[in-house]
């Protein structure tokens, strides 16, 4: 089993539509969580943090479900600017500082 | 958000030749700096993990006497890939990592060609 796993994807959606990613570890140690954003032949940039809580950045909602061990975003109102590669990355601390990226969710948003 | 920088952000080299790849965190000092690599349509690949004037740690598989890492300063990090060869032509990108905080900054990457 890989150490974190991505819905393979590709999603495909219009405008104006919903969508959520979601990201299993398997590492119950994991202490923090990110998603980054990839576009094509560009490097990956930080989106949000991912807290217990819940984190909402505009149309962006992350959430992390330790119990479950996964982590999810959301994204509403999708705009054609959205499609991307969208990445889980999950960093354990205990045992030696450690960040796992997953392979990633590619996103089309279509007019 | 912390600004990485890499240089160059493109090259073509001959086969057999050496080339560096400097990575700089512009306003933050990288107590850790990472190196990935990426194929086309496939996921990043992390080559070594560097702190800041130890040596850098090679993930399994990754050649370490080919790929030369060398984090000198807190600002700065490159990786010399020598003795290139075609297959190693990818994108090549640097992170870094400061203070206590987790997240990555990732600088815009170097795409290596090898001729």
């Amino acid at each position: 089993r890989k150490e974190v796993e991505q819905d393979p994807g590709p999603f495909n959606v219009p405008e104006g539509a919903t969508v959520a990613f979601n990201c299993t570890y398997s590492n119950s140690a994991s202490q923090s969580f990110f998603w980054y954003r990839q576009d094509c032949r560009k490097e990956p940039k930080l989106l949000m943090s991912v807290y217990s809580s819940g984190n909402e950045d505009g149309r962006f909602t992350a959430q992390l479900n330790r119990a479950s061990q996964y982590i999810s975003l959301l994204i509403r109102d999708s705009k054609l600017s959205d499609s991307a590669t969208y990445l889980c990355v999950v960093i354990t601390v205990t045992g030696g500082f450690k960040t796992i990226f997953g392979a990633g969710t590619r996103l089309f948003v279509k007019a | 958000g912390a600004v990485v920088s890499q240089h160059p952000s493109w090259v073509i080299c001959k086969s057999g030749t050496s080339v560096k790849i400097e990575c700089r965190s512009l306003d933050f000092q990288a107590t850790t700096m990472f190196w990935y690599r990426q194929f086309p349509k496939q996921s990043l690949m992390l080559m070594a993990t560097s702190n800041e004037g130890s040596k850098a740690t090679y993930e399994q598989g990754v050649e370490k006497d080919k790929f030369l890492i060398n984090h000198a300063s807190l600002t700065l990090s490159t990786l010399t890939v020598t003795s290139a060869h075609p297959e190693d032509s990818s994108f090549y990108i640097c992170s870094a990592r400061g203070g206590q905080t987790y997240e990555q900054y990732f600088g815009p990457g170097t795409r290596l060609t090898v001729t």
